[in-house]
């Protein structure tokens, strides 16, 4: 069993749609990352969590610690927005990330 | 601000060659992650270094993978002899001390190995 899994793998969606991205991890961690890749294209840090709920534009991440569940909202869905969605967590004491396999998100006009 | 600078972009080699990938850690950061993406898979930690000190190798083959982060000049991982099996995408990243605020990414290495 992957110590990171993520729902659903892949989503089609159409624009102006509410998107959820939903990671859950089965190790005790430090914090929990969510990573935005474009086909070809790099990777972009979206959010760090700890705790909590943290917002950014149309975006939304919250994390419930004792449940070992995060998700990732997306509001007002763009085509812009197609991407893989990744989620990491840092283990207790140790820096380096461990990854889901991500989601592919399309979102068509 | 340049974020972490990653070269080259694109990488070819042919079996039993080396590859050397560079990473130039964000300014002010000096931890750096190297990660493996190979093609339909998802993203594996390789290496985890400070300035002149490898902390964490446990995701790094035993053999013909090295790094090094020396006191000047950009992080290295360097593959011996490559094989088919190392074509992948190599993601460095670097943030500024142990509690992972300020993980940035860079755009990737990706190797061709021919």
């Amino acid at each position: 069993k992957n110590e990171v899994e993520q729902s659903p793998q892949n989503l089609t969606a159409q624009e102006g749609e509410f998107i959820t991205i939903n990671c859950s991890y089965s190790v005790g961690i430090s914090a929990l990352h969510w990573l935005q890749q474009h086909p070809g294209g790099g990777i972009v840090s979206l959010f760090m969590l700890s705790s909590g709920k943290k917002k950014h534009g149309r975006l939304i991440a919250t994390i419930n610690i004792q449940e070992k569940h995060s998700s990732l909202h997306i509001t007002a869905s763009h085509p812009r927005d197609s991407a893989v969605y990744i989620c990491a967590v840092s283990d207790s004491g140790s820096e380096k990330l461990v990854f889901g396999k991500g989601m592919k998100l399309t979102v068509n006009p | 601000n340049a974020g972490v600078m990653q070269n080259p972009r694109h990488l070819v080699r042919r079996r039993g060659q080396e590859a050397r990938l560079r990473c130039s850690p964000m300014k002010g950061h000096s931890h750096v992650y190297w990660y493996r993406q190979l093609p339909e898979e998802g993203l594996k930690f390789m290496v985890y270094l400070q300035k002149e000190n490898i902390i964490d190798e446990s995701g790094m083959p035993k053999e013909r993978f090295s790094a090094e982060f020396p006191k000047e000049g950009p992080s290295i991982l360097r593959i011996q002899q490559v094989v088919r099996g190392d074509s992948a995408a190599y993601f460095c990243a670097s943030s500024p001390d142990r509690a992972g605020y300020g993980y940035t990414f860079g755009s990737g290495t990706r190797l061709t190995v021919v």
